[in-house]
């Protein structure tokens, strides 16, 4: 199956420092969405991109749907104790299946 | 929350039994998926279903069967257990309410452990 390629795979950051993390295929996607995933529990919806090159906000968290539609970034501006956990990628094309990336781990150490 | 619970939350059973996972939604979403999800895999699609009685296979859907007869649960059986359906289960929705087309929001998960 698909797989997107998600990187980095992990990273350790101090409190207050900006992180950016990203996703890439070799398919285009018509949307891309975000996630976090704490331990334990399912994936939450962070930020829904629908267009190329659409810039979405939510709190701290800015998220760019890509201009060649294979890719997109999130930013996280600021970093708290509580922004640690797994960040996924995902993105769906014109069927209604999705593709998720295999995932950010985020360490934030205060 | 996106009004979608799963049960049970955790099960443990042996080897050749079936087991049946209940995806449960309040939300009236049209489409439902089943995902597993294992270290270095990232999640797998099993199945997914896109209306009442309309299912389909995902990616790792061998050992595995669903069935949907009311938009609001998605069953997801496993015929015979084997040790590699060890697993993290989460169900999805997407498609109609309130949120986008292309949303998809998660359950809690199953956390599903065959001796």
């Amino acid at each position: 199956g698909q797989q997107l390629n998600q990187s980095p795979q992990s990273m350790f950051i101090q409190e207050g420092e900006d992180v950016s993390m990203n996703c890439t295929s070799s398919s285009i996607f018509n949307t891309w969405l975000w996630y976090k995933q704490d331990p334990g529990e399912g994936p939450v919806l962070l930020i829904a991109l629908y267009k190329a090159g659409e810039l979405t906000s939510n709190g701290r968290l800015t998220a760019q749907f890509g201009i060649t539609r294979k890719d997109s970034f999130l930013n996280i501006s600021a970093s708290i104790p509580s922004d640690v956990g797994i960040y996924f990628c995902a993105g769906q094309n014109t069927g209604n299946q999705f593709y998720f990336g295999t995932g950010t781990s985020l360490t934030v150490i205060p | 929350d996106a009004g979608i619970t799963q049960s049970p939350r955790h099960k443990v059973t042996e080897t050749g039994t079936p087991v049946t996972l209940r995806c449960h939604q309040t939300e009236n979403h049209r489409y439902m998926y089943w995902y597993r999800q294992d270290p270095g895999h990232g999640l797998r699609l099993i199945h997914y279903s896109y209306g009442v009685k309309d299912t389909d296979k995902g990616e790792v859907s061998d050992g595995y069967s669903v069935s949907r007869s009311k938009t609001e649960d998605f069953l997801l059986t496993l015929e015979s257990a084997t040790s590699s359906q060890t697993s993290v289960y989460f169900c999805a929705i997407s498609g109609s309410g309130t949120s986008g087309p292309y949303e998809q929001y998660f359950g809690p998960g199953t956390r599903l452990t065959v001796t």
